[in-house]
């Protein structure tokens, strides 16, 4: 079945760029999704790449997909508090409407 | 205008009891989704509702789990019998249309705690 894996923690200080990595297995991915979560709060839709697009650029979110080896990354650029979160990631294969997400990476920033 | 509602936000239960949980999607839109989020793990997908087509229940862990959804709206996930490994949060998320390009949109969760 389809697999989603990430990092469990990340640290890092504010202004500095965070990347967040995961991988995935199932080769017929379509679409691949970065959702935040904050505390006591529902998931919130960063953004999304389409399989065919190798990078995707939104203000200070920028998403790299590697279909060959089946890699996606989050690069939050000049990080702040406020963005400390729960990452997850997430892949919809062809036919299949519900998402299969990670187990999330926490992004601690530090002032 | 509003997001996806869920109530209640927390409900906590005795082992053995039954426990309704409901999700109020946005307006309009015609998918549904239910999730499972257990203590450090991913959404781990339980059921999906698209239009008047049947559901998907491939997600469901057993037979004490059911959903309904009323009038292409309202959905309520049943909880029979309740486990204490069924204390998890219960994200619902809707979209506008069966596409899987659609942006599912989360409400908040109902944390459950099963004693």
């Amino acid at each position: 079945g389809e697999d989603v894996e990430q990092s469990l923690f990340l640290s890092v200080r504010e202004g500095d760029s965070s990347v967040i990595n995961c991988t995935y297995t199932d080769s017929s991915s379509t679409y691949l999704y970065w959702y935040k979560q904050e505390p006591g709060a529902g998931l919130q839709l960063l953004t999304y790449i389409f399989s065919n697009m190798d990078m995707k650029q939104d203000q200070r979110l920028t998403v790299l997909l590697n279909k060959k080896d089946k890699h996606l990354s989050l690069r939050i650029a000049d990080t702040q508090t406020g963005d400390s979160a729960i990452y997850f990631c997430a892949e919809s294969g062809t036919g299949r409407r519900a998402l299969t997400f990670g187990s999330g990476t926490r992004l601690q920033v530090q002032p | 205008g509003a997001g996806v509602s869920q109530s209640p936000s927390n409900k906590v239960t005795e082992k053995g009891k039954d426990v309704e949980l409901r999700c109020d999607p946005i307006s309009g839109h015609t998918a549904l989704y239910w999730y499972r989020q257990s203590l450090g793990q991913g959404l781990e997908f339980l059921i999906y509702f698209q239009g008047n087509s049947a559901p998907d229940k491939s997600g469901l862990p057993s037979d004490r789990f059911s959903a309904e959804r009323t009038g292409g709206s309202v959905s309520t996930l049943t909880i029979q019998r309740t486990q204490q490994e069924d204390s998890a949060v219960y994200l619902c998320a809707s979209s506008p249309r069966d596409r899987s390009t659609d942006t599912q949109y989360f409400g908040p969760g109902t944390r459950l705690t099963v004693l």
